[in-house]
């Protein structure tokens, strides 16, 4: 059972705008960013989401994260077939100083 | 280009030791930490242990901790996992990840490896 909780799976249909959660607690997303990683299949994750809402170069603006409270959240809009990934969320958990990552959202795009 | 390449994977016996490698190019190796993410077949993404840039701090999972360890060696521009007393649930991809701010520890991983796989099998 994974600290932070995602919903297992999502989908949309082309065009469509989907919203992952994931919640945590006060000693992980309520104290540190929140963090998304993009994972295609049989393919090694790529950080989609910095510092709750922060888009590295190359992301398109489709993908937008937020973060409140003890939550994050990941926005992706104008849903295209190349979305079909799993999703996760990631912060640093100050209770055991160490990584605590999502337990991961598969995407389909219907 | 930035490039992140792991290797010494491979097939071991439970109670067996594994050392990984992970060689870094492409960006100043000591200026960053740098972490081992596994993923077991069919799960999901789990945190294993980190770095600091200069390998003065380390910091493990509760699954690995007094089994494993992490070091480096900044001469090399290599990341080094040393596995031991291995386990059935330690079978899983192993990915070295860079984290994307000089000299800190808990920002985001920016680059990652291709994964080298580990499988604790009699």
């Amino acid at each position: 059972q994974s600290v932070l909780t995602q919903p297992p799976s999502a989908s949309g249909t082309p065009g469509q705008t989907v919203t992952i959660s994931c919640s945590g607690s006060i000693s992980n997303i309520g104290s540190n960013y929140g963090f998304w990683y993009q994972q295609l299949p049989r393919t090694a994750p790529k950080l989609l989401i910095y510092r709750n809402n922060q888009r590295p170069s190359g992301v398109p603006d489709r993908f937008s994260g937020s973060k409140s409270g003890t939550s994050a959240s990941l926005a992706i809009s104008g849903l295209r077939s190349e979305d079909e990934a799993d999703y996760y969320c990631a912060t640093w958990d100050d209770s055991v100083s160490g990584w605590v990552f999502g337990g991961g959202t598969k995407l389909t795009v219907l | 280009e930035v490039q992140l390449v792991e290797s010494g994977g491979g097939l071991v016996q439970p109670g067996g030791s594994l050392r990984l490698s992970c060689a870094a190019s492409g960006f100043t190796f000591s200026s960053y930490a740098l972490t081992w993410v596994r993923q077991a077949p069919g799960k999901g993404l789990e945190w294993v242990s980190s770095i600091s840039n200069n390998g003065g701090r380390t910091f493990y999972s509760r699954s690995v901790k007094g089994r494993f360890t992490i070091s480096r060696d900044n001469s090399k521009n290599t990341l080094y996992l040393q596995m031991t007393s291995l386990r059935g649930e330690d079978t899983a991809v192993y990915y070295c990840a860079k984290v994307s701010v000089t000299t800190t520890i808990n920002e985001g991983f920016d680059i990652w490896g291709q994964g080298t796989m580990v499988t604790v099998s009699s």
